[in-house]
């Protein structure tokens, strides 16, 4: 099956500061990658999504690029807000897993003003 | 007209007593799945169906037991409830299990066991 690792958190930054997030992951086959962001008190929702290599999947300010070669998935905003703080999630999903998304631990960003 | 909804979004119980939560999706999604999210934030997925089949069944204790009449609901019955119980309970959705879509998530349910 799919597995993922993602940058230990808590990540606090100051607004308007570059946000980068690491995420690798192992799976076989040909994965769809996937950020989700959960909001305080709220479920996960769609960040953004990349289902080739070298794609990029980009929402809200964010990016990450399909890095086939160093199977990896970094989640990048060149200016965080305050109202970016949230829990991130990794998550590969296909390949011999099929449908199934396999998440990271998860990454704590808190952003002050 | 929510997508994916949960009921209770909080339960509050006691230890010993039996509880449900329930979810229902209106996106027309063959496949649900139920997580569990630690107050560390790691999400263990528990069970999934798809068209009301079981096809993901981790190792859970059988204490949980889900159900699903229908392919657009997932219930989680929890029998003998224990203080590790306490969790936030996530139903999720998806176009099926054999394309890779991503998830539609409901709300999260805090189980809270006293």
């Amino acid at each position: 099956g799919n597995s993922v690792t993602q940058m230990e958190g808590p990540v606090t930054l100051s607004e308007e500061a570059f946000l980068t997030i690491n995420c690798t992951y192992t799976a076989t086959g040909y994965p769809s990658l996937f950020w989700y962001v959960q909001y305080p008190g709220e479920g996960l929702q769609l960040l953004l999504k990349a289902t080739k290599a070298d794609d990029k999947g980009s929402n809200k300010g964010f990016e990450a690029t399909y890095r086939k070669e160093t199977t990896s998935f970094h989640l990048e905003k060149g200016s965080v807000q305050v109202s970016d703080s949230a829990v991130y999630f990794c998550a590969p999903a296909g390949g011999t897993s099929y449908g199934k998304l396999t998440f990271g631990q998860g990454t704590i960003l808190t952003v002050h003003p | 007209d929510t997508a994916v909804s949960q009921t209770p979004k909080y339960l509050v119980t006691q230890m010993g007593n039996d509880k449900s939560i329930k979810c229902e999706q209106n996106l027309g999604h063959d496949t649900m799945y139920w997580y569990k999210q630690d107050s560390k934030k790691f999400l263990k997925i528990m069970f999934s169906y798809n068209n009301k089949e079981l096809i993901i069944n981790e190792t859970v204790p059988n204490r949980f037991s889900p159900k699903s009449p229908d392919k657009a609901h997932l219930n989680l019955h929890i029998n003998s409830l224990e203080l590790g119980d306490s969790a936030v309970y996530f139903c999720a959705s998806s176009h099926s299990v054999s394309r890779a879509n991503g998830y539609t998530f409901g709300s999260g349910t805090r189980l809270t066991v006293v």
